[in-house]
């Protein structure tokens, strides 16, 4: 089945600063690859995906990469704000690009430092 | 607005009790998931369902059984619960036939057992 490694398990970055969220895939059949946020308490909510078909996708202060070759994907936020701390968890999918079969990584927690 | 209802938020019980959490959604999609959350693990897909007459096993699901009372209802059993099922359980839904596979998560129920 597939694996999803994701790193770092934590991330403390200084508020405006930029912050990057990596993860490793080891199905090369995989071709699905969305991002969550979960907020402390709340309930894990998309905040962008890719497809295996792109290399790169933006929405407004974040974008997600995709190396297929390398079977690595990573998520980047600009300008952090402290909105923008919270765990982050990518993951991946083969299943023709639904939500069945996902893989999640462990998740990242990522702090803004003020 | 159209949500994904889980009952209880928090339980806490004994060793060896029975005990199911249930999942409700008015958003009219057709899949529905279980998934268990661990701090440092991420998320794990326990069971999942296409429709009423189709349920699958997802990477977790000794110790566990559902049940998809109707397209909108799917529940979580423990038959006998153990203290090391002591985690946040989530439902959630995607819709078929969509250009993504986005999942839409309840609100989580903490199972604590004893």
């Amino acid at each position: 089945g597939e694996n999803v490694e994701q790193h770092p398990s934590t991330l403390s970055v200084q508020e405006g600063d930029s912050a990057v969220i990596k993860c490793t895939y080891s199905d090369s059949a995989s071709n699905y690859f969305p991002w969550y946020k979960q907020e402390l308490g709340k309930r894990p909510q998309l905040i962008i995906d890719i497809r295996s078909n792109v290399g790169e996708k933006k929405d407004q202060r974040i974008a997600v990469t995709l190396n297929k070759t390398a079977k690595h994907f990573s998520l980047h936020i600009t300008e952090t704000q402290p909105e923008d701390s919270a765990v982050y968890f990518c993951a991946a999918s083969f299943t023709g690009g639904g939500a069945d079969g996902l893989t999640f990584g462990k998740g990242t927690h990522l702090i803004i430092q003020p | 607005d159209a949500d994904v209802t889980q009952t209880p938020r928090n339980r806490i019980t004994k060793t060896g009790k029975r005990i199911m959490l249930e999942c409700s959604q008015t958003k009219g999609h057709d899949r529905m998931y279980w998934y268990r959350q661990d701090p440092g693990l991420g998320l794990q897909l326990i069971y999942y369902s296409f429709d009423v007459k189709d349920i699958n096993k997802g990477e977790i699901s000794d110790g566990y059984s559902v049940s998809r009372q109707a397209q909108a209802k799917f529940s979580l059993s423990l038959e006998s619960a153990i203290p090391n099922q002591t985690a946040l359980y989530f439902c959630a839904t995607s819709g078929t036939g969509g250009v993504t596979g986005e999942l839409f998560f309840g609100e989580g129920s903490r199972l604590t057992v004893l």
